[in-house]
């Protein structure tokens, strides 16, 4: 099954600066890779998903990369305000089938905190 | 994006005790649907596939029988802890996925979570 790998645990950078969280996952079938933002006592909430078709996809202030060849995708947080404090997960799913889904696998979490 | 809700956001119970905790998606028809815990400070773990008209597919190590899934509808699952434990006690999270889209990756839209508590 996959595998998805997280770093760091804890990332602190100073308010206006920019933040990268890594991700790497094991399953070379996997197209999906969606990128989570949790607050506290609350759901994950979807704030960019690249699929395995692009290299790169850009929202605002938040970016994702993905290198398919070296299993790895990122996620670029720029010009970081203090609302972006958050516990942040990436997720990495194969191709739907049409007979069914397969839940996410998760990475184990990245705290972001935003020094002001 | 998608809405899915979950009811209830909290609940405490008595050991022994089943609770019930639903999950639908709001403005879109959900014919998959999953169940996810999660423990403080960890990542989430999935536990079952809810699927409308079948049976639900559990993950390695969930016990079928202590967590009963059903899929009444396409917009409604539920997840019963039976005799719940305070090792139960933990963050449950729903998530659906809007297949009328025709969108063929497996894009997710998680609930709020219950956060579930066993004296």
């Amino acid at each position: 099954g996959e595998n998805v790998e997280q770093h760091p645990s804890t990332l602190s950078v100073q308010e206006g600066d920019s933040a990268v969280i890594k991700c790497t996952y094991s399953d070379s079938a996997s197209n999906y890779f969606p990128w989570y933002k949790q607050e506290l006592g609350k759901g994950p909430q979807l704030i960019i998903d690249i699929r395995s078709n692009v290299g790169e996809k850009k929202d605002q202030r938040i970016a994702v990369t993905l290198n398919k060849t070296a299993k790895h995708f990122s996620l670029h947080i720029t010009e970081t305000q203090p609302e972006d404090s958050a516990v942040y997960f990436c997720a990495a799913s194969d191709m739907y089938s049409g007979g069914g889904a397969d839940g996410l696998t998760f990475g184990k979490g990245t705290h972001l905190i935003i020094q002001p | 994006g998608a809405v899915v809700s979950q009811h209830p956001s909290r609940v405490i119970c008595k050991s022994g005790t089943s609770v019930k905790i639903e999950c639908r998606s709001l403005d879109f028809q959900a014919t998959t649907m999953f169940w996810y815990r999660q423990f403080p400070k960890k990542s989430l773990m999935l536990m079952a596939t809810s699927n409308e008209g079948s049976k639900a597919t559990y993950e390695q190590g969930v016990e079928k029988d202590k967590f009963l899934i059903n899929h009444a509808s396409l917009t409604l699952s539920t997840l019963t802890v039976t005799s719940a434990h305070p090792e139960d006690s933990s963050f449950y999270i729903c998530s659906a996925r809007d297949y009328a889209s025709g969108n063929t990756y497996n894009e997710q839209f998680f609930g709020p979570g219950t956060r579930l508590t066993v004296l």
